[in-house]
């Protein structure tokens, strides 16, 4: 069974651009998470979907967005890019919410 | 927002060595997770435990969910290279909040 498959692995963006990453959950996982892992403050909670639908959404700022398809898959997006997006981006998925999650490999963020 | 608490930030043993790593919380949660994560990967699950007072173990490894729902322990036992990591504690809530909220890890080393 494949794991949680992320992409790209890699980015490397400049300052008030805008980037779109993506996720595909394992199998039959319907909820889909998204966290944000810095040197400096660890693991955040940036937003969660089941069914399609937010259910859940950290404190980051509107310039973080994301949505989920009918297949499960998901994409985040980060627009007008500033220095400190630069980040592990991290996709978790579970079958539904209340469920243990199970963690892609990432996508490296490099905003210069 | 809210993270555990885990510490110290690194721990160095050596090679056949037990080692126990704690993790606290001011607040309860109704599930408790540790992961695993190795450079340039995403958190691996190592152990879930869902009621408080339970004990878990999956080889080498054996956690517990503290019984005041506020702290969870791990345990490697002989540790070998390939157990060198970070280590995340994990809270998880049910229901409509049920993001999980990580400690900032621990480095383990250890020396052959």
């Amino acid at each position: 069974k494949a794991g949680v498959t992320q992409t790209p692995r890699y980015l490397i963006k400049t300052r008030g651009q805008q980037v779109t990453l993506s996720c595909s959950p394992i199998s039959g996982h319907r909820s889909v998470s998204w966290y944000q892992q810095t040197p400096g403050q660890g693991l955040q909670f940036l937003f969660e979907y089941f069914s399609e639908t937010q259910r859940n959404k950290g404190n980051f700022p509107g310039r973080f967005s994301g949505r989920q398809f009918s297949n499960s898959r998901s994409e985040m997006n980060v627009s007008t890019l500033e220095l400190g997006d630069s980040a592990l981006y991290l996709c978790a998925s579970s079958l539904t919410q209340d469920r243990v999650r199970y963690f892609g490999a990432g996508t490296r963020l490099s905003v210069l | 927002g809210q993270q555990l608490n885990q510490s110290p930030q690194s721990m160095f043993i050596q090679e056949g060595e037990d080692v126990s790593m704690n993790c606290t919380s001011s607040s309860i949660f109704n599930t408790w997770l540790w992961y695993k994560q190795e450079p340039g990967e995403g958190p691996v699950l190592l152990i879930a435990l869902y009621k408080a007072g339970e004990l878990t173990s999956n080889g080498r490894l054996t956690a517990q969910f503290g019984i005041t729902r506020k702290d969870s322990f791990l345990n490697i036992s002989a540790s070998i290279p390939s157990d060198v990591g970070i280590y995340f504690c994990a809270g998880q809530d049910t229901g409509a909040n049920s993001k999980l909220t990580f400690g900032k890890g621990i480095t383990l080393s250890v020396r052959p």
